[in-house]
C-alpha cells in the first residue's frame, strides 16, 4: 500500500524553466512533507519542507505548494539548473504525537537539458 | 556539520553469508533509520531505533536484524544474505522532534551473488 506516491518516474526539463514536480499522498495523517534530492551513489539531502497549516513554502528557487484537500503537494524550481539534475523524493509524516518515522515516495528522476 | 558515515560504499557477499552493515552518526541524534532503496519503489524503511537498545520494524523487516548498544551507532544484519537483498542501502539519523528532517549517510550498494 503506497501511501506516497510520485507517478511520474522521470521528467526533462530544459535549462532556465520551470521544473514541476508532484506528490499525491493518502493518508490524511500526514500533517508535514518534506522533498529531499539524491544524487547517485550519495545518500539524499533534505530540500525544502512544509507543515499542514501552511499551503506554500519558499526557498530560494525552490516552492512547495501544499493542497490537503486534494492531498497533492508539488515542488517547483524555478529556473532550473544543470546541478538540478538528481533523482527528487517527497516523504511524509504522521500527526501522531512520538512517530519520528518517515513514508517516503517512489521517486522522480530530474533531467535538465542544457 | 552534520555527519552519517557508513562502514562500506560497495559491498559483494555471497548468498547465505552473515553480513553487518554499520552506521555511526556525530550529532547525538536519538533516532536512527535503516532504508534500502530499490529502482521504481523508492526509499523503503527496514528497521528503526529512538534510542539505545530500542528498536522498532519498519515496513520490510523479513530477514533482517538490527543493534544499538551505543547512541552514535546502529548496525544492520542480514542473518543469511539472499539474491533479494541486492540493494542499496541507506542510513539515516534525526533529532527526537524538531523538524522531522532526517541527515542520511552516503549507502551501502550489497550485491548478493
Amino acid at each position: 500500500d503506497q501511501q506516497v506516491k510520485q507517478n511520474s518516474p522521470s521528467l526533462s526539463v530544459q535549462e532556465g524553466r520551470i521544473s514541476i514536480l508532484n506528490c499525491d499522498y493518502t493518508n490524511s495523517m500526514f500533517d508535514y512533507f518534506l522533498w529531499y534530492k539524491k544524487y547517485p551513489a550519495e545518500g539524499p539531502t533534505f530540500l525544502i519542507s512544509i507543515s499542514s497549516i501552511k499551503d506554500k513554502n519558499e526557498d530560494g528557487r525552490f516552492t512547495v505548494f501544499l493542497n490537503k484537500s486534494a492531498k497533492h503537494l508539488s515542488l517547483h524550481i524555478v529556473p532550473s539548473q544543470p546541478g538540478d539534475s538528481a533523482v527528487y523524493f517527497c516523504a511524509a509524516r504522521p500527526i501522531y504525537f512520538g512517530n519520528e518515522k518517515l513514508t517516503f515516495g517512489t521517486g522522480t528522476r530530474l533531467t535538465i537539458i542544457p | 556539520d552534520v555527519k552519517v558515515t557508513q562502514s562500506s560504499r560497495y559491498l559483494v557477499k555471497r548468498t547465505g553469508e552473515k553480513v553487518f552493515l554499520e552506521c555511526v552518526q556525530d550529532m547525538d541524534h536519538e533516532n536512527m533509520f535503516w532504508y534500502r532503496q530499490d529502482p521504481g519503489l523508492g526509499l523503503r524503511l527496514i528497521y528503526f531505533s529512538y534510542d539505545v537498545k530500542m528498536k522498532e520494524k519498519g515496513d520490510i523487516p523479513e530477514g533482517y536484524s538490527v543493534s544499538r548498544e551505543k547512541k552514535e551507532r546502529f548496525s544492520l544484519i542480514l542473518e543469511s544474505a539472499s539474491t533479494n537483498q541486492t540493494s542499496m542501502y541507506l542510513c539515516a539519523s534525526s533529532p527526537r522532534g524538531g523538524t522531522y528532517e532526517q541527515y542520511f549517510g552516503p549507502g551501502t550498494r550489497l550485491t548478493v551473488t
